[in-house]
């Protein structure tokens, strides 16, 4: 099993509608959790971060967060064109300094 | 501009050879850390640094492949005698201790092993 899972896609999306990518984490020992953006032959981006129980909101992103299930979300309101990108989640482990990645998720918002 | 820099951002190179890449991190971070990224895939971690000192190194990490950070600032990550499999983006990130230690990317290394 793959320490952090994503579903690969792509997940296609009408502009205006809100995007839902999943992750998830079989380190019980995560302790923050991230989100990058990547644009296809550019680097990570990072949009958001994470790490107590529940939701945070920054703009139309937010980030949800379940230890319990082991589990993150980022959810992206009024998804727009300029959105179509691979989105990366990571995790840090307690008392390490990496960051362990999913494989991404690609996300095709269509006009 | 006061990101994460990388030199050069392209390299080709014929296999066997050595190459070099330089990361320059956020003048105020003092985690530096690199990974490498293949086609569809998350960015892999290689190796960090917490000021001059290479704290963690990855079992993945082949010793063809070296990394310094002498003043606590810039970084080298030196791959010698290339071999295909090393094409690659290499990502360098930096971040700060303390907080959620969100780590911000430079632009990275595109390497093609010919």
């Amino acid at each position: 099993q793959k320490e952090v899972e994503q579903n690969s896609g792509p997940l296609s999306v009408p502009e205006g509608a809100i995007a839902s990518l999943n992750c998830t984490y079989s380190d019980r020992g995560s302790q923050s959790f991230f989100w990058y953006r990547q644009y296809s032959g550019k680097s990570p981006e990072l949009i958001m971060f994470i790490y107590s129980n529940g939701d945070k909101e920054d703009g139309r992103f937010t980030a949800q967060l379940n230890k319990a299930s082991q589990y993150v979300s980022l959810l992206i309101r009024d998804s727009q064109p300029s959105d179509s990108a691979t989105y990366l989640c990571a995790v840090k482990v307690e008392g390490g300094g990496k960051l362990i990645f999913g494989q991404g998720t690609e996300l095709s918002v269509k006009p | 501009d006061t990101g994460v820099s990388q030199d050069p951002r392209h390299k080709i190179t014929k296999r066997g050879q050595n190459v070099t890449f330089r990361c320059d991190p956020i003048s105020e971070h003092n985690r530096l850390y690199w990974y490498r990224q293949t086609l569809g895939q998350g960015p892999e971690f290689l190796t960090y640094f917490q000021n001059e000192a290479q704290l963690e190194k990855s079992r993945l990490l082949s010793d063809r492949f070296s990394a310094e950070r002498p003043k606590g600032s810039f970084s080298t990550l030196e791959i010698q005698r290339t071999e295909q499999g090393d094409s690659a983006m290499y990502l360098c990130a930096s971040s700060f201790i303390g907080g959620a230690y969100e780590q911000y990317f430079g632009p990275g290394t595109r390497l093609t092993v010919t």
